[in-house]
């Protein structure tokens, strides 16, 4: 069974500092790959996805993620922080052929001033 | 475009209630049907998942149940609310065909009280 790992369920970064955030999956096959933001009392939405293609890939709101098949990451990163970007975010895998995601732990962010 | 509406936002419910949330979809045919949890502080939890129309899948043994009465119409229910049931519960669907992307309901905050 595929599995996503978000190594820290909290971070800690000061306003303008990158933000990097971990997630490793585990499958045999390199699945499709997902972030997601969540705010307070929200539903979730997507940041960015992974699916074929160029490794690197950029999404919405300056941040991007990089896919590694070596490492089996996909981490996420902004240069830099800004206090908007406090929220909780979900790394996901889907099986290409399956049908059903499987979430990481989240990790919250806290932007310092 | 594919949009999906969860209703209610809040709900606050006495202990030994009965639970009825509501999630439908628009834009798409035959989605695949999430229904997830969220616990304080311990991300997101896979509660059910339907590929199709009377076809649920729990992930986990719990007081809840889901159907699926129509094609975009998903519904979390529970006979008697305990007080663990208590948590944000987000519904979320995906096209189950080509490139995948999960769409998230706005989730209801549930207080069994």
């Amino acid at each position: 069974a595929q599995s996503v790992t978000q190594l820290g369920s909290h971070v800690s970064v000061s306003e303008g500092a990158l933000v990097l955030l971990r997630c490793n999956y585990s499958s045999s096959v390199p699945p499709y790959l997902f972030w997601y933001v969540q705010y307070p009392n929200q539903g979730l939405q997507l940041l960015l996805k992974y699916t074929t293609g160029a490794t690197l890939v950029k999404g919405i709101n300056g941040f991007e993620a990089e896919f590694k098949k070596s490492e089996t990451s996909f981490h996420l990163t902004k240069p830099s922080a800004h206090m908007s970007d406090a929220a909780e975010y979900f790394c996901a895998s889907l099986q290409a052929a399956g049908n059903k995601l499987t979430f990481g732990g989240g990790t919250r962010v806290l932007v310092k001033p | 475009s594919q949009t999906i509406h969860q209703w209610p936002a809040t709900l606050v419910q006495p202990v030994g209630s009965p639970l009825s949330l509501e999630c439908t979809v628009e834009g798409t045919s035959n989605p695949n049907l999430y229904w997830y949890r969220q616990a304080a502080g311990r991300g997101l939890q896979l509660l059910f998942y339907s590929v199709g129309i009377g076809q649920i899948s729990s992930e986990v043994p719990q007081n809840l149940s889901a159907s699926r009465p129509q094609d975009r119409q998903f519904i979390l229910s529970s006979k008697k609310l305990l007080l663990s049931d208590s948590g944000f519960y987000l519904c979320a669907f995906d096209s189950g065909t080509g490139v995948p992307e999960a769409f998230f309901g706005q989730g209801t905050r549930l207080t069994v009280v």
